[in-house]
């Protein structure tokens, strides 16, 4: 299995322009996750899918922030317009329901710099 | 109020001594899973141990062992004989079975720095 698959892997950009990152999550697992991480927040969840429906999001910083999954194998993360705040690690992960607590896969994560 | 404390930001030691990582987490919940994972370099966060709150058993994997104390509410790691492949930072982490297990709450982790 090549693992949880993301891209790009380092986008910059600048302040204004939309960001798409991209993730294909590993076959058979249903659920998927984005984190981003930043030194001064550390790791947080933004939103996560259950069989590709979207079901907690609190973790989105705003309205600039869209995320979907419109099938098994594919989930981007959207900022629109984005911001030098936005500047981060973006990592998508995905797991399948076991007992318990699920076990994170992560991928390699899209380091995003905004200008 | 923070759910896991890692108070130690940085760890430097010598290859060949014996680290030990600290983790503190709050919960109110009875059942939760505690987790470690590893981010070399590289970037990529690795799962390396999951306990839950019902296994107090220490667990040991070849350098790695993990002391699990509900009573102080710590889930520390060790690693014995560190190498230099062992720099990274360690993420404690947390999941409570009010969220159903779904969220991952990280510490702000440890970075471990070996040196030859």
């Amino acid at each position: 299995d090549a693992g949880v698959i993301q891209s790009p892997r380092h986008e910059v950009t600048e302040m204004g322009q939309e960001v798409t990152l991209r993730c294909k999550p590993i076959s058979g697992h249903d659920y998927l996750f984005w984190y981003r991480q930043t030194m001064m927040r550390g790791l947080e969840l933004l939103i996560y899918f259950n069989n590709n429906v979207p079901i907690d999001d609190s973790g989105m910083p705003e309205d600039r922030f869209s995320a979907k999954m419109p099938n098994a194998s594919f989930s981007t993360l959207k900022i629109q317009p984005s911001e030098p705040r936005d500047s981060a690690v973006y990592f998508c992960a995905s797991s399948t329901q076991g007992t318990g607590a699920n076990v994170l896969t992560f991928g390699a994560g899209s380091r995003l710099t905004v200008l | 109020a923070q759910k896991v404390t890692q108070a130690q930001t940085e760890i430097s030691v010598v290859e060949k001594e014996d680290v030990t990582l600290d983790c503190v987490y709050e919960t109110r919940d009875t059942t939760y899973y505690l987790f470690w994972y590893k981010q070399p370099p590289s970037g990529e966060l690795v799962f390396l141990i999951r306990r839950n709150s019902f296994d107090e058993q220490n667990e040991i994997s070849g350098r790695y062992s993990w002391n699990f104390q509900k009573s102080t509410s710590s889930f520390n790691f060790t690693i014995t004989a560190s190498q230099v492949v062992d720099s990274a930072v360690y993420f404690c982490a947390l999941s409570e079975e009010g969220t159903g297990f779904q969220k991952l709450v990280f510490g702000t982790g440890t970075r471990l720095l070996v040196s030859p």
